[in-house]
């Protein structure tokens, strides 16, 4: 099945600003948007955002998500250690009936 | 709490087969469709299966299609997935994960299927 674009890798500073993206189609992301997921070596994935720009309590409003058509985009404002993680995006596909994955991206905090 | 917690998992030969749970807690597992998600090691997610809320639909995969079943027991709060014919490439962290409206949006910490002769 085919799934969503993302970057393989992004490296930003320490405090600057990274944005992650995530391109889709009319079918999935340009439909509902996406769905952004953190995850750390070894530990299950983390919701992030979901329906475009929700964060779930405890979530840090340094994470903001937003879509433009079929591209998804998580921004991370203040970059921290702790970002250091594999962002993954997730849509609902309307045409295959199935969730589409990105293959995530790895950010690194220089 | 509201959590989701799998169970099952373990190492298997090629060909046999394998039924791994998921059990949920501090909600209604009756209102929500349910999703199992897995993880090769050292690999991206892949969305294995989703069904309804009620069980009246099911939706597969293509590398799981004939192979794999996903159920549900509305009574007990508990999501199953039966892997059949299991092979080499099934191997992987699985997870839970619920979906709201087409967001998976709570998730369980994952159960490992190793499939090894």
């Amino acid at each position: 099945q085919a799934g969503l674009t993302q970057p393989p890798s992004v490296s930003k500073g320490l405090r600057q600003t990274a944005t992650l993206t995530c391109i889709g189609n009319n079918n999935n992301v340009g439909n509902k948007g996406a769905t952004w997921l953190q995850q750390h070596q070894g530990h299950p994935p983390k919701l992030l955002s979901y329906r475009n720009n929700n964060r779930p309590s405890g979530i840090s409003e340094r994470f903001s998500a937003s879509r433009s058509g079929n591209t998804a985009s998580l921004t991370i404002t203040g970059l921290q250690p702790e970002d250091e993680a594999d962002y993954y995006c997730s849509a609902w596909d309307s045409s295959l009936s199935t969730v589409v994955f990105g293959g995530g991206t790895k950010l690194t905090v220089l | 709490q509201v959590q989701l917690v799998e169970s099952g998992g373990g190492v298997v030969q090629p060909g046999r087969s394998l039924r791994i749970s998921c059990a949920a807690s501090g909600f209604i597992f009756s209102n929500y469709g349910m999703n199992w998600v897995r993880q090769a090691p050292g690999k991206g997610l892949e969305w294995v299966a989703l069904i309804w809320y009620d069980g009246t639909n099911e939706y597969y995969a293509d590398s799981v299609k004939g192979r794999f079943t996903i159920s549900r027991d509305n009574s007990k709060n508990t999501l199953y997935l039966q892997m059949n014919s299991l092979r080499d490439e099934d191997t992987a962290v699985y997870y839970c994960a619920r979906e709201e409206a087409g967001d998976l949006t709570l998730w369980g910490q994952g159960t490992l299927v190793t499939v090894s002769s």
